[in-house]
């Protein structure tokens, strides 16, 4: 796709539910982010995937967080017994390193979660 | 580790007056800065960015924002605010973390009302 896609868009689960959230970003991007974003509040770094290096995992805050990459492609973000303060807007962004540290990240719509 | 303050969680303007919106960083090299755009239930867009070189940087819609290293400031700016100006505006900067990690951090956001 032209653009980072971002699915499921809007997600309500209970409390206690697992839940998935996955990251097409822009083909060729090898540099992958997720970013939480709780209401009336800034972008919360979670993890940094950059092509078979290991993940910069030093945002997720909590062991209930969990992101997973294949290759330089999908990206799934899981929660595991979701609280009600894990309710935000999940945002995934890809950048295409290439050598220059001067490339932009690409936004996705982002995921909206609601634990009740 | 980089750090970026954005001064006024919320900023009203006249339509037509001059838009400014503060940024801070504060990073251990020569940083990447960028400035985007969150509209309402929508993703974050790239509004400019300043690698090297020029100072004044310009972006999309009329904006514009100035490198200043003696502040470690990046303020953007615009002219004359539009109505289609409010939104929620983010300051970002990226540096190297280490271990092969390119932390990108955001500020708190500053939300943009424009008054008729």
């Amino acid at each position: 796709g032209a653009g980072v896609s971002q699915s499921p868009s809007n997600k309500v689960t209970e409390k206690g539910k697992d839940v998935e959230l996955r990251c097409d970003p822009i083909s060729g991007h090898t540099a992958l982010y997720w970013y939480r974003q709780r209401l009336g509040q800034g972008l919360e770094f979670l993890i940094y995937f950059q092509g078979n290096s290991a993940p910069d995992k030093s945002g997720l805050p909590s062991d209930r967080f969990s992101a997973e990459r294949t290759g330089e492609s999908v990206s799934t973000l899981t929660i595991q017994r979701t609280q009600q303060e894990d309710s935000a807007v999940y945002l995934c962004a890809s950048r295409n390193r290439g050598g220059a540290m001067n490339t932009e990240a690409f936004f996705g719509q982002g995921t909206r979660l609601t634990v009740v | 580790a980089q750090s970026v303050t954005q001064l006024g969680s919320h900023v009203s303007v006249s339509e037509g007056a001059l838009v400014l919106l503060r940024c801070n960083y504060s990073s251990s090299v020569p940083p990447y800065l960028f400035w985007y755009v969150q509209y309402p239930n929508q993703g974050l867009q790239l509004l400019l960015k300043y690698t090297t070189g020029a100072t004044l940087v310009k972006g999309i819609n009329g904006f514009e924002a100035e490198f200043k290293k003696s502040e470690t400031s990046f303020h953007l700016t615009k002219p004359s605010a539009h109505m289609s100006d409010a939104a929620e505006y983010f300051c970002a900067v990226r540096d190297y973390s280490g271990a092969g990690s390119y932390q990108l951090t955001f500020g708190k956001g500053t939300k943009l009302s424009v008054i008729p």
